[in-house]
């Protein structure tokens, strides 16, 4: 069975500070892929990043960094110079990659982690 | 074009009561799910669709029914509501891996928030 943990419940950061947020998986599969998902106090879901399990190539936007780490299992998310808009409910997920390398829409979400940038 | 549109926003029911939630997406996305959000939890898989007609079982499916007679709507009824179904709903979809962008990301709709009393 896959697993994916946010081991950090809550991060309270100031602005401008960088935070890192962890995220940790277990899957048995030899193909699968990574996400980020963003959820603000408005409570939609917002796309971040997706990684599949063959690059391992870190990956660099703006401000937003992510750290993929097949020796750990790990698919770290940094924030550099946070700002207030940041705040907001930050979701690691992880899915097989089936026949042919699609997903289906399956998804294993981890529990989030609450991220809040004081001002 | 709209995405994902989920109704109603937001719901009361009392235990034993039945009702549907809605779900309909203008994308041509092959796949559509649904999911339920509790605190400390994540979000967890009710049901999903691989395509009109077919449908299955996600992680915690139990209480709930779907179908999908086209490929734009992927309702999820309730059967008989109760308190622990008190929670936030999402309906999302994502495009078959042959699309050439997007496949497997999920676009998720704006969520719909239930309360079992």
């Amino acid at each position: 069975a896959q697993k994916v943990t946010q081991a950090q419940t809550e991060i309270s950061v100031v602005e401008k500070e960088d935070v890192t947020l962890d995220c940790v998986y277990e899957t048995r599969d030899t193909t699968y892929y990574l996400f980020w998902y963003k959820q603000p106090p408005s409570g939609e879901l917002v796309f971040l990043i997706r990684r599949n399990s063959f690059d391992e190539q870190n990956e660099i936007s703006g401000r937003y960094s992510w750290n993929f780490q097949k020796s750990t299992s790990s698919f770290n998310f940094t924030i550099t110079a946070s700002q207030v808009v940041d705040s907001a409910v930050y979701f690691c997920a992880l899915s097989e990659a089936y026949a042919g390398g699609t997903s289906y829409g399956k998804l294993t979400f981890g529990q989030g982690t609450i991220l809040t940038v004081h001002p | 074009n709209a995405g994902v549109t989920q109704t109603p926003k937001f719901q009361v029911l009392k235990t034993g009561q039945s009702m549907t939630l809605q779900c309909a997406q203008d994308m041509n996305h092959e796949y559509m799910s649904w999911y339920r959000q509790d605190p400390g939890m994540g979000l967890r898989l009710i049901h999903y669709s691989v395509g009109a007609g077919i449908t299955d079982q996600g992680e915690v499916p139990n209480g709930y029914n779907v179908s999908r007679s086209t490929t734009e709507d992927f309702p999820l009824r309730l059967l008989s509501a109760a308190p622990s179904q008190t929670s936030v709903y999402f309906c999302a979809s994502s495009p078959a891996l042959y699309h050439n962008s997007g496949a497997n990301v999920l676009t998720f709709g704006a969520g719909s928030r239930l309360t079992v009393l």
